[in-house]
C-alpha cells in the first residue's frame, strides 16, 4: 500500500451514531490534515497535526474529534452529527507543515448523515 | 466570504488547444499559490505552484501565471489532452505554514 489511504470510502450514519474515519499515510511524512468538502463549496481545512500534535483547529464543532496516535495514522471521531455534516472528508499528509511541502491527499470518505 | 474564487464552474476545450483556467483572490497577504487536479473517486493531486516573487512558473505542458496587482492567477495547459479532463482547484497560502485556502474548483473537459 502506498500513498494516503482512507477507510471507509463510504459511510452512512444516523444522527445518534458514533463512527470513526481512518487515515493512514505510507510516505514517512510528519504532518497530517483533515479537510471537509461540502457540495458546491471549497475544501475547508479542519485540523492539522504536526508530529502528532494538533497545530490547527479551524473552529470545528466538538462533534468532530480528531486523534493522531502516531505520525502515520489520523482518525476523525464522529458523534451526534447533523445532516449538514454530510460531505466528502479528505485526509492529506505532507513532509512537514512548511507551505512548500506538497500535500498528498487520500481518496476521501463520502459521509452521509441521515 | 470566499478568499479564493474560481468563478467559472466548467470549461470545455478541444484536444490539442490551450486550456486557460482562471483564479482570483482577495487576500493580499497570500504569497504562495498552488493548483491541484482531482479525478472522480480520487483525492486532489498537486500540479504546480508559484511564489509571489515570480510571475510565471512552467512545468511541461502546464504554466501558471500570477498577476499580483490584479490578484489573479491562471493555469495554462497546452496542448490539452483528454486525460486532462478533471476538476482543477486553485489554492493559496500566507506566511510560513501550509494552511491552504481553496477555490471551489473548475471542471475541465477536453474533447477528443
Amino acid at each position: 500500500e502506498t500513498g494516503v489511504t482512507q477507510t471507509p470510502r463510504h459511510l452512512v450514519m444516523g444522527m445518534t451514531n458514533k463512527k470513526s474515519l481512518k487515515c493512514e499515510q505510507h510516505l514517512g511524512h510528519n504532518a497530517m490534515y483533515w479537510y471537509k468538502q461540502s457540495a458546491k463549496k471549497p475544501l475547508e481545512l479542519m485540523f492539522v497535526y504536526s508530529l502528532e500534535e494538533r497545530v490547527e483547529n479551524n473552529s470545528v464543532p466538538s462533534r468532530f474529534s480528531p486523534e493522531c496516535p502516531n505520525s502515520s495514522h489520523l482518525f476523525l471521531h464522529l458523534h451526534t452529527l447533523q445532516p449538514e455534516d454530510s460531505a466528502l472528508y479528505l485526509c492529506a499528509s505532507s513532509q512537514d507543515i512548511r507551505r512548500t511541502d506538497t500535500q498528498y491527499f487520500g481518496p476521501g470518505t463520502r459521509l452521509t448523515v441521515l | 466570504d470566499q478568499q479564493v474564487k474560481q468563478n467559472s464552474p466548467s470549461l470545455s476545450v478541444q484536444e490539442g488547444r490551450i486550456s486557460i483556467l482562471n483564479c482570483d483572490y482577495t487576500n493580499s497577504m497570500f504569497d504562495y499559490f498552488l493548483w491541484y487536479k482531482k479525478y472522480p473517486a480520487e483525492g486532489p493531486t498537486f500540479l504546480i505552484s508559484i511564489s509571489s516573487i515570480k510571475d510565471k512558473n512552467e512545468d511541461g505542458r502546464f504554466t501558471v501565471f500570477l498577476n499580483k496587482s490584479a490578484k489573479h492567477l491562471s493555469l495554462h495547459i497546452v496542448p490539452s489532452q483528454p486525460g486532462d479532463s478533471a476538476v482543477y482547484f486553485c489554492a493559496a497560502t500566507t506566511g510560513a505554514n501550509s494552511k491552504l485556502t481553496f477555490g471551489k474548483g473548475i471542471t475541465l473537459s477536453v474533447r477528443p
